[in-house]
């Protein structure tokens, strides 16, 4: 099993222009989400999908868009990049997203962004 | 309000024993998780605890009283792949999961 595969793994972007993250799981999770880490911060979760056809906002949503239309897929857009979202941006999935029992999440490796 | 606090770095020897900490506050909690990251790389789940008292696996335990609000990692016979980040992570009320910024573990030869 693949896992939870994040592309791409580093990005450069300027000011203003826009760009996808993709994520795919092979795990059958019903649960998706993605988070950001930042230096001497916690991860802090931007967008989350309990099933396909199903999002909500995280803790920092603003200027992220997201979309699940397979329980597979859960790519992450950014409208219109600036300073503020680089980061290092984590996709992980769980089996469920309200059992805590089942929520162990499996991580992707991770998409290092920079915004110029 | 809800917060979460663990050291930001550790230092400890090979072949000793060091305990992370982690406290927190929440109205709703659903357990407690630890994971551990190296440097570049993805986190990976560790442990979990929903009821008080210690959950051994291996070298590593983690032990939770729900009445005080922490939690610590303790771990044995400490290796040079320790070096890494731990995570501590708590699960409110709506399954949202809250997390510490991390406690850089350094092991000394």
């Amino acid at each position: 099993n693949a896992g939870v595969t994040q592309t791409p793994k580093f990005q450069v972007l300027k000011t203003g222009q826009s760009m996808t993250l993709q994520c795919a799981q092979d795990m059958n999770h019903e649960y998706m989400s993605w988070y950001r880490q930042d230096p001497g911060m916690g991860l802090r979760l931007i967008h989350y999908s309990v099933g396909a056809g199903i999002t909500d906002q995280g803790e920092v949503p603003n200027g992220y868009n997201v979309s699940r239309s397979t329980t597979e897929d859960f790519p992450l857009r950014l409208l219109s990049a600036a300073p503020s979202q680089t980061s290092v941006y984590f996709c992980a999935s769980s089996y469920s997203g309200s059992s805590s029992g089942a929520n162990v999440l499996t991580f992707g490796a991770g998409s290092r962004l920079t915004v110029l | 309000g809800q917060n979460i606090d663990q050291p930001t770095e550790m230092t400890a020897t090979e072949g000793a024993i060091v305990q992370i900490n982690c406290t927190y506050q929440t109205s709703g909690f659903n357990g407690l998780f630890w994971y551990q990251q190296h440097a570049g790389e993805a986190p990976t789940f560790l442990s979990y605890n929903v009821l008080d008292g210690l959950e051994e696996k291996g070298r590593f335990s983690s032990f939770l009283s729900r009445s005080k609000g922490y939690s610590y990692l303790l771990l044995k016979e400490l290796q040079m792949k320790d070096s890494a980040s731990y995570l501590c992570a708590f699960m409110d009320s709506n399954y949202q999961l809250i997390w510490g910024a991390g406690t850089k573990l350094i092991i000394k030869p």
